[in-house]
């Protein structure tokens, strides 16, 4: 059964730091990997997705890597701004045909003091 | 391009009663899942359709189910509600990698 997992659980920043947020995985055998931002009881913005057979994309400020072999990928935000404050979640989808199934970790909650 | 839309938003039941959660999918989606985020839990898969067919289904009572239409909206019922099924569900679709998230239904039962 896949496991994902998302350290730290919770991470405050003063505006202008890069920072790194880390997602771990238990079976490697993934289709590909999606990072979510969700800000208060709202729903899930899809911020990047990296196939199995990728090692890393990028949007803007935000770099997502993927070492499927290790199960690990993080997420690098630059210059970080109040406006990043959300939770960050990661998930997986599994390989083989068909299923969207995703396993998600529990997310970092992302404080950016101004 | 609409996104994902849900109805209601919000919803307050009482224990034992039942309810109906509607999504309707991006214009050309054919994959709708639904999943439950509650505190504890974080986000549960609870089943994704496809075409109209169930496809998979996550560790959930019989108490939960769902549908899918013909024009691929999707709705799930959760009958004899309880106090643990408080929570956020999130539906998302699908055309071909990415998965795009509604606005939830924020269930809360007293």
């Amino acid at each position: 059964k896949q496991e994902v997992t998302q350290i730290p659980a919770a991470l405050s920043v003063p505006e202008g730091e890069n920072l790194v947020l880390n997602c771990s995985f238990t079976d490697s055998a993934i289709y590909n990997l999606q990072w979510f931002r969700q800000d208060p009881g709202k729903g899930l913005t899809s911020l990047l997705l990296i196939q199995s057979s990728q090692r890393e994309q990028t949007s803007g400020r935000l770099n997502a890597s993927l070492d499927k072999s290790s199960g690990r990928s993080t997420l690098y935000i630059a210059a970080s701004q109040p406006g990043d404050s959300a939770t960050y979640l990661c998930a997986v989808r599994p390989g083989g045909a068909g299923s969207y199934q995703l396993t998600f970790g529990k997310g970092t909650k992302l404080s950016v003091i101004p | 391009k609409a996104g994902v839309t849900q109805t209601p938003r919000y919803l307050i039941k009482t224990r034992g009663q039942q309810v109906t959660l509607s999504c309707s999918p991006i214009s050309g989606h054919r994959s709708v899942s639904w999943y439950q985020q509650t505190p504890g839990q974080g986000l549960q898969f609870l089943f994704e359709y496809f075409s109209e067919t169930q496809r998979n289904k996550g560790n959930f009572p019989g108490r939960f189910s769902g549908r899918q239409f013909s024009n691929s909206r999707s709705e799930m019922n959760v009958s004899t509600l309880e106090l643990g099924d408080s929570a956020l569900y999130l539906c998302a679709s699908s055309l071909l990698e990415e998965q795009y998230f509604g606005p939830g239904t924020r269930l809360t039962v007293t």
